[in-house]
């Protein structure tokens, strides 16, 4: 049963645009993350918020930002895309407490050409 | 700082024989918490078998792996390979306490043939 909802599944845009990715988790979870899978399959995470705070940022080009209106979304922007960009983006959302387990969503995978 | 190995990019099986994933894992701290996630195909990653605790098996959907402190592995294994245990295997570590990252390994895809 999906809990963790992406938008769009997939995005083609060209070098330099601007992009935008949707995520919204139906969990309560008050913690979300954005990972980045290259195209290598590299899992590696970009940025974790805790409850609309951003409680780590990973070492990724300032191009990325992450923006969390309340704990159960956190979008991802692109300012000016590039063609190591390419790649599939997946949210994960995890309960702050006890419960250590990553739910991700489907994905967005980005083409930049 | 913290790292998980994956030795093997790829493993190909034909069904039936037992498989085993190889996870290896470095990190300063005694608490850590080691992961495995499968990723099938046009699905999301999802969590497959969790430990924290030394020496104990862990088992879930016919997989099973035991935490080993002293040889820092987690290796994933199972008796019988299936052609629907087909998919991209992920090793994690995260260390209690810090902000629930979780470090993975290149991942293993492992493939299943008649």
């Amino acid at each position: 049963e999906t809990a963790v909802f992406q938008t769009p599944n997939y995005h083609v845009t060209q070098v330099g645009n601007e992009v935008s990715f949707n995520c919204k988790q139906t969990l309560g979870h008050d913690t979300m993350y954005w990972y980045k899978q290259d195209s290598k399959k590299l899992l590696k995470i970009m940025f974790s918020y805790n409850n609309k705070q951003l409680i780590v940022n990973e070492t990724v080009p300032r191009r990325f930002s992450p923006q969390s209106s309340d704990k159960a979304h956190l979008n991802l922007r692109i300012k000016s895309v590039e063609p190591e960009d390419s790649a599939v983006y997946l949210c994960a959302s995890r309960d702050w407490g006890f419960q250590n387990t990553l739910y991700f969503g489907a994905g967005t995978r980005l083409s930049v050409l | 700082g913290d790292s998980v190995t994956q030795k093997e990019g790829l493993v190909t099986l034909t069904e039936g024989l037992p498989v085993m994933l190889n996870c290896t894992y470095q990190t300063i701290y005694s608490n850590a918490f080691l992961f495995w996630y499968v990723h099938y195909l046009n699905e999301s990653p999802r969590l497959l078998l969790k430990s924290s605790t030394d020496n104990k098996r862990t088992e879930h959907q016919g997989f099973h792996a035991t935490l080993h402190k002293s040889s820092s592995s987690f290796h994933l294994q199972k008796s019988s390979a299936q052609l629907s245990d087909s998919a991209l295997y992920y090793c994690a570590l995260k260390r209690t306490g810090n902000t629930g990252k979780l470090i993975f390994g290149l991942g293993t895809t492992l493939q299943v043939q008649p």
